[in-house]
């Protein structure tokens, strides 16, 4: 079963916005990542937040963890129309799987 | 390097046919998997390993094998194709043993469509 579960399922924004969506999970994780998806490729990762965290940034994005609500948060600033993706969120329960949500698709409107 | 590829691309299949999809990645990463996407899913993982001779179960491992004779190469193969199997696969690597603690590197993925 999946453990991740991204909120929204859907965002349209427009370009310049900002972009917020949640990712909960069930039980207790060593580490929760974000990867990206364009349209018919592969995933290409974004963050990585381990579990002793609470903020990462990197460039336009930054991450949130809050290990008590078992919730974590992708922020884009100042989005652009090239983040128009599926942005997918991904936890690690130390067992050397990789448990992936149904992701969020983000489009970006000029 | 060239990363994580996967061949083929694209490929149909009739029921009952079986075949092999091929991976393999030039960073002498240790650890690999195989996923499967499914529209309104995301990524499911079918097999994994941790190293050349280590195979292990994902979360949906019916229907399919895997082996790991060397460090780069990392085939999965369906046994007997059925049209549930219909889906995009996609292969990733990690440098790291543990594998899910570190950034996965995941190949362009292959179309699969099971008549």
């Amino acid at each position: 079963s999946q453990q991740g579960e991204e909120d929204p399922q859907a965002l349209s924004i427009q370009e310049g916005e900002n972009a917020t969506m949640n990712c909960s999970y069930k039980t207790s994780i060593n580490n929760l990542q974000w990867y990206r998806q364009n349209s018919g490729r592969g995933l290409v990762h974004l963050i990585l937040i381990r579990s002793n965290e609470r903020e990462k940034h990197s460039g336009r994005l930054r991450v949130t963890l809050d290990t008590s609500k078992k919730s974590s948060s992708l922020l884009i600033t100042a989005s652009r129309a090239a983040d128009t993706a599926s942005y997918f969120c991904a936890t690690d329960a130390n067992d050397y799987k990789l448990s992936f949500g149904a992701g969020t698709t983000v489009t970006v409107r000029a | 390097n060239a990363g994580v590829t996967q061949t083929p691309k694209f490929q149909v299949l009739k029921t009952g046919q079986s075949m092999t999809l091929q991976c393999a990645q030039d960073m002498n990463h240790e650890y690999m998997s195989w996923y499967r996407q499914d529209p309104g899913m995301g990524l499911r993982l079918i097999h994994y390993s941790v190293g050349a001779g280590i195979t292990d179960q994902g979360e949906v491992p019916n229907g399919y094998n895997v082996s790991r004779s060397t460090t780069e190469d990392f085939p999965l193969r369906l046994l007997s194709a059925a049209p549930s199997q219909t889906s995009v696969y996609f292969c990733a690597s990690s440098y790291s043993i543990a594998g899910a603690n570190n950034e996965q590197f995941f190949g362009p993925g292959t179309r699969l469509t099971v008549l």
